[in-house]
């Protein structure tokens, strides 16, 4: 299985909703990652989790929240959301203590944001 | 983490070869070179990586000089499947704690 599993695949909310995106790997891989895309643009790196701790934070505003459970799943929560954080939100998944840029990542196929 | 050059786009026909070529005059020692390919509305996808020389598989071709400045990722006989965006990435792969940050990458547009 080399999957990278991510729900919802679309999500629509409102300024003052609160939601959650879900990432999911079975392949034994404990570095993941939240991404951000906005059309158009690479995407941008927002949370490394390294063996289920946040590892790096690239200054990301705090109405966005990640969580790792466990070595399987990653969240990240969201709270009052502007509509310019509107965007493709990728998940992705490497083998343990492989973060930098010459890894072989696994990504999912990401959850389409809407902020309304 | 050494930057990377590449051209903005490239159009191409099918069945054609595409070569897309990347700079990275800073490599370092440990560094190796990594292509990711994404296309529209999906996560970028691995599809090669290298250190020295060539390397191929059933996806691509890598070519590396000697000096490691540069490489060019090759795409034989192209099919408008073949249409996405396709990323450099030099780094150490077996860095803890370093990132995966993507370039502003290829636009590859493949014409019948």
């Amino acid at each position: 299985d080399t999957e990278v599993t991510q729900t919802p695949k679309h999500l629509v909310m409102g300024m003052t909703n609160k939601k959650s995106l879900k990432c999911e790997q079975h392949m034994g891989h404990r570095a993941m990652y939240w991404y951000k895309q906005k059309a158009k643009k690479p995407p941008e790196l927002m949370f490394v989790y390294s063996y289920e701790k946040l590892s790096i934070n690239e200054s990301v505003p705090s109405r966005f929240s990640p969580e790792c459970p466990n070595s399987s799943l990653l969240n990240l929560h969201l709270h009052a959301l502007q509509p310019e954080d509107s965007a493709l939100y990728l998940c992705a998944s490497s083998q343990e203590g492989r973060t930098g840029p010459g890894t072989e990542a696994f990504f999912g196929q990401g959850t389409r944001l809407t902020v309304v | 983490l050494a930057k990377t050059t590449q051209p903005i786009s490239m159009d191409s026909y099918e069945g054609q070869e595409v070569n897309i070529t990347c700079s990275h005059n800073n490599i370092a020692t440990n560094d190796y070179i990594t292509w990711y390919q994404q296309f529209p509305s999906q996560g970028p996808r691995f599809i090669i990586q290298g250190y020295k020389t060539k390397v191929t598989n059933e996806v691509a071709s890598l070519f590396i000089p000697a000096d490691r400045k540069s490489s060019t990722l090759s795409l034989p006989r192209v099919s408008l499947s073949d249409t996405a965006v396709y990323y450099c990435l030099v780094g150490d792969p077996y860095s803890s704690a370093s990132k995966i940050i993507f370039g502003s990458g290829t636009r590859l547009s493949i014409r019948p």
